[in-house]
């Protein structure tokens, strides 16, 4: 089974500052894709950032960059500058090849303090 | 550009009720999904379809049936609701490229009394 975890159920960060929202995952297949995708109150989902597995480069978006771990099953997602608009709950997801269905983990709240 | 439309945005049913929740997308994509989400829980894929005539169930299929008669539309069908389908429904879209990047509905709060 193919599963995605996040272990910070709410984070917190200083506006300007730098924030970073943890996900760990497990997958058999060698071919995925990672998302992070961002969820304000107004409830639509809004995708930040993706990652290949067979890329070993960091996939970078502006002031969102990830740190793709791919041997420890780590995809963390790191904030820079840090502006109010962040606040949001955070959802990683999985791609595992099953015909594009995401499997996604439980969310981290993030709050961004003025 | 209107992208996936979820109609209603919100909605009560009384235990037993049925109804159909409507989801529409422009874009001509092939794939099309519907998630539950649940405080704690995340999204969880209920259904999806990858074209027209073509669906298949998700992680969590039971109480909701679907069909996809045309590529523009992927209605999520209630036969007889339950306190447990009360959550926020999201209907997504994506292209058959790989990967599939989704684009998701604006969302439909449920609550079943």
């Amino acid at each position: 089974a193919q599963t995605v975890t996040q272990s910070q159920p709410e984070m917190s960060v200083q506006e300007a500052e730098t924030v970073t929202l943890s996900c760990t995952y497990d997958t058999s297949e060698s071919d995925y894709y990672l998302f992070w995708y961002k969820q304000p109150p107004s409830r639509q989902m809004i995708l930040v950032i993706r990652q290949e597995a067979y890329k070993q480069q960091n996939a970078t978006e502006n002031r969102f960059s990830v740190n793709f771990q791919k041997a420890a099953k780590s995809f963390s997602l790191k904030i820079s500058d840090s502006q109010l608009g962040d606040a949001a709950m955070y959802f990683c997801a999985l791609d595992g090849g099953s015909q594009g269905n995401l499997i996604f983990g439980k969310g981290t709240k993030l709050s961004v303090k003025p | 550009n209107a992208g996936v439309t979820q109609t209603p945005k919100f909605q009560v049913l009384k235990t037993g009720q049925s109804m159909t929740l409507q989801c529409a997308q422009d874009m001509n994509h092939e794939y099309m999904s519907w998630y539950r989400q649940d405080p704690g829980m995340g999204l969880r894929l209920i259904h999806y379809s990858v074209g027209a005539g073509i669906t298949d169930q998700g992680e969590v299929p039971n109480g909701y049936n679907v069909s996809r008669s045309t590529t523009e539309d992927f209605p999520l069908r209630l036969l007889s609701a339950a306190p447990s389908q009360t959550s926020v429904y999201f209907c997504a879209s994506g292209d058959t490229g790989v990967p599939t990047i989704q684009y998701f509905g604006a969302g439909t709060r449920l609550s079943v009394l």
